[in-house]
């Protein structure tokens, strides 16, 4: 399988605690990207990477959140004490450059939910 | 104003029409544009970009944009049952590569 991966697909937390989501983009991309989806909603913009760097983090993002990318390969997104607002689907995509866009694709990814 | 703006439907078509789902943005210097289907409990799947005016073509999928009146469309030709999905329009600004989504319109396809 080539595709985005994220682990693990589903995380029960109950409030307060910590949680961390892990994404493996597809190998050659360069750029890897997190993102937020509510029932009803479209996914929203948490952080992207390029690489190690990261380049934009959302200002709606509380600093309970933190995003890595050490190697430029897998990237860990963390959240501390966890609150029942943060239950959603964490989604991961990564992209490459096509014909002059940078084309994001996404993982499965990762249903949170906080008791 | 939202920033990507879509009907939420549910937008009904006969197996074998031609689906129209329509979005419209409201920042001018958009650069790109994105059209990605997604089914119930899984994540978005890409159909196809487009950052010029006109018509792209993929397929059973054309995609088209008009910078001037800030829309952008996706038509699905002989539509199937299979296409029922939600369908998310998403925006790429200038100088960032976030993308902003739209809510999505949700399609359903009835032999």
């Amino acid at each position: 399988d080539t595709g985005v991966s994220q682990d693990p697909r589903h995380k029960i937390t109950k409030r307060g605690q910590n949680v961390t989501f892990r994404c493996d983009p597809i190998s050659e991309h360069n750029r890897l990207y997190w993102y937020r989806q509510t029932l009803g909603q479209g996914p929203e913009f948490l952080t992207y990477f390029q690489n190690e760097a990261q380049l934009e983090k959302s200002r709606l993002l509380s600093d309970r959140f933190s995003a890595e990318r050490p190697k430029g390969s897998f990237s860990t997104l963390e959240i501390q004490r966890t609150e029942q607002g943060d239950s959603a689907m964490y989604l991961c995509a990564s992209s490459f450059l096509r014909d002059r866009v940078y084309e994001q694709y996404f993982g499965p990814g990762t249903r949170l939910t906080v008791t | 104003q939202k920033e990507v703006e879509q009907n939420s439907g549910p937008l009904s078509v006969p197996e074998g029409a031609i689906a129209s789902l329509n979005c419209t943005y409201s920042d001018r210097v958009s650069q790109s544009f994105f059209w990605y289907r997604q089914y119930s409990g899984k994540s978005p799947e890409l159909i196809m970009s487009i950052y010029s005016n006109g018509d792209k073509e993929d397929g059973r999928f054309t995609a088209q944009l008009n910078k001037a009146s800030q829309y952008v469309s996706l038509l699905i030709r002989d539509s199937q049952p299979s296409d029922s999905a939600t369908y998310l329009c998403a925006v790429n600004m200038y100088n960032t590569d976030k993308l902003i989504f739209g809510t999505g319109t949700r399609l359903q396809v009835f032999p």
